[in-house]
């Protein structure tokens, strides 16, 4: 089955430092990379998403890029704030084969911003 | 407002007790999942439904009983838990492979 890997598990930057967190996935098959954010004691909500169809997607001060050949796919803040304190969680899944509505997710990356 | 509602939001529960916690979503999704997330630890996925079945089954101990009367509507039926059992359970719905999950708020459960 598929497998993410996830890292940093924490990372400390400065208010208005960058901050980019790294997964890999082990099926080459997979096409869908969503990342969610979770604020403490709140439920993990999506924040972006890429396909295997593009290689880079931005949103504002976030940005996602995937490496297909390389299997690792990366979240890249910038100008970051208090606000994007959270744990950020990475996933992976792919639309072919028996497990084609399962999710696979990474450990999580503690990010802590700083002022 | 996330689509997915869970209830209750909190439950404490003795060893030998019996509950089922609820998830309901009226999102037109086809897929619902429960997951497990304990402190410092990653989201653990338990259960599956994809069209009211069961397609994924996780390892999870017997103890746990997930039901899926209909694509809106699943349940997770608790008995005999273990103290290490204590946790947020996560409730989340997709409606196709390529789109993402949308969560539920959770349910903390607490085992004394």
């Amino acid at each position: 089955g598929e497998n993410v890997e996830q890292h940093p598990s924490t990372l400390s930057v400065q208010e208005g430092d960058s901050a980019v967190i790294k997964c890999t996935y082990s099926d080459s098959a997979s096409n869908y990379f969503p990342w969610y954010k979770q604020e403490l004691g709140k439920r993990p909500q999506l924040i972006i998403d890429i396909r295997s169809n593009v290689g880079e997607k931005k949103d504002q001060r976030i940005a996602v890029t995937l490496n297909k050949t390389a299997k690792h796919f990366s979240l890249h803040i910038t100008e970051t704030q208090p606000e994007d304190s959270a744990v950020y969680f990475c996933a992976a899944t792919k639309n072919s084969g028996g497990s084609n509505y399962k999710l696979t997710f990474g450990k999580g990356t503690l990010l802590t911003v700083n002022p | 407002e996330t689509g997915v509602t869970q209830t209750p939001r909190h439950l404490v529960m003795g060893m030998t007790n019996k509950k089922s916690l609820k998830c309901e979503q009226h999102l037109g999704h086809n897929a619902m999942y429960w997951y497990k997330q304990s402190a410092k630890k990653p989201l653990e996925l338990m259960f599956v439904y994809n069209f009211k079945e069961q397609t994924e089954n996780n390892s999870v101990p017997s103890r746990f009983s997930p039901e899926c009367p209909n694509s809106s509507h699943l349940f997770l039926h608790l008995h005999t838990l273990q103290p290490e059992d204590s946790a947020l359970y996560l409730c989340a719905s997709r409606r196709q492979v390529d789109q993402p999950q949308h969560f539920g708020d959770g349910t903390r459960l607490s085992i004394l």
